[in-house]
């Protein structure tokens, strides 16, 4: 049974227009989550992460927003770039359980020129 | 560039056959992971080291043996594997959860083909 799930396989976007991912974990003992880009041939690359006791963090042109109460994530990217263009994974982690991390399936991301 | 390098990038072995992968990071981390990712599922943690000691087996079949000799260096042994074993196998790097930075850094991971 999936604890992190990422529903939208897939995204597609116009540049300079928002991106948005979404992610529902149901675990209640999950207080820190991360995002993480994936390009075809490398590893994961960490985005961008925020504690379950924020709602809200915001670097750059990425922004991820944390709603406990629903157990949902959402990351926003703008504007999106072609760049952008990747699969991005959500995770979790348990304090508890410190580095243990438990990732969602992927949201494949495709923006337009 | 993650700091994180794996070899081979590529593995193609027979079921009897017995290799090694390996993983080194230059971040000065404490913490290293195996994980492996199948077509269409979501990265499955198999072993997490901490300080060289192994935190963590996810279950994993005893055909594929990890060994960390060193908080910079970690090997997965692979023996007869079976070809459902085929995946991305890719390994990460962090610091201790101790400090309370949970962001693990992953290295371009090995294509592992069983036939």
């Amino acid at each position: 049974d999936q604890q992190v799930k990422q529903n939208s396989p897939s995204l597609s976007v116009q540049e300079g227009r928002i991106s948005i991912l979404n992610c529902d974990y149901t675990n209640s003992m999950f207080d820190y989550f991360l995002w993480y880009k994936k390009y075809p041939a490398e590893g994961p690359t960490f985005l961008i992460s925020i504690s379950s006791i924020k709602d809200k963090n915001e670097d750059g042109r990425f922004t991820v927003f944390l709603n406990k109460s629903a157990k949902h994530l959402s990351l926003h990217i703008v504007p999106s770039q072609p760049g952008d263009s990747a699969v991005y994974f959500c995770a979790a982690s348990e304090g508890a359980a410190g580095n243990k991390l438990t990732f969602g399936g992927g949201t494949r991301v495709l923006v337009k020129p | 560039e993650t700091g994180v390098t794996q070899t081979p990038r590529h593995l193609v072995m027979g079921m009897t056959n017995k290799k090694s992968l390996k993983c080194e990071q230059h971040l000065g981390h404490n913490a290293m992971y195996w994980y492996k990712q199948s077509a269409k599922k979501p990265l499955e943690l198999m072993f997490v080291y901490n300080f060289k000691e192994q935190t963590e087996n996810n279950s994993v079949p005893s055909r594929f043996s990890p060994e960390c000799p060193n908080s910079s260096h970690l090997f997965l042994h692979l023996h007869t594997l079976q070809p459902e074993d085929s995946a991305l196998y890719l390994c990460a790097s962090s610091q201790s959860p101790a400090s309370g930075s949970y962001e693990q850094y992953f290295g371009p991971g090995t294509r592992l083909t069983v036939t």
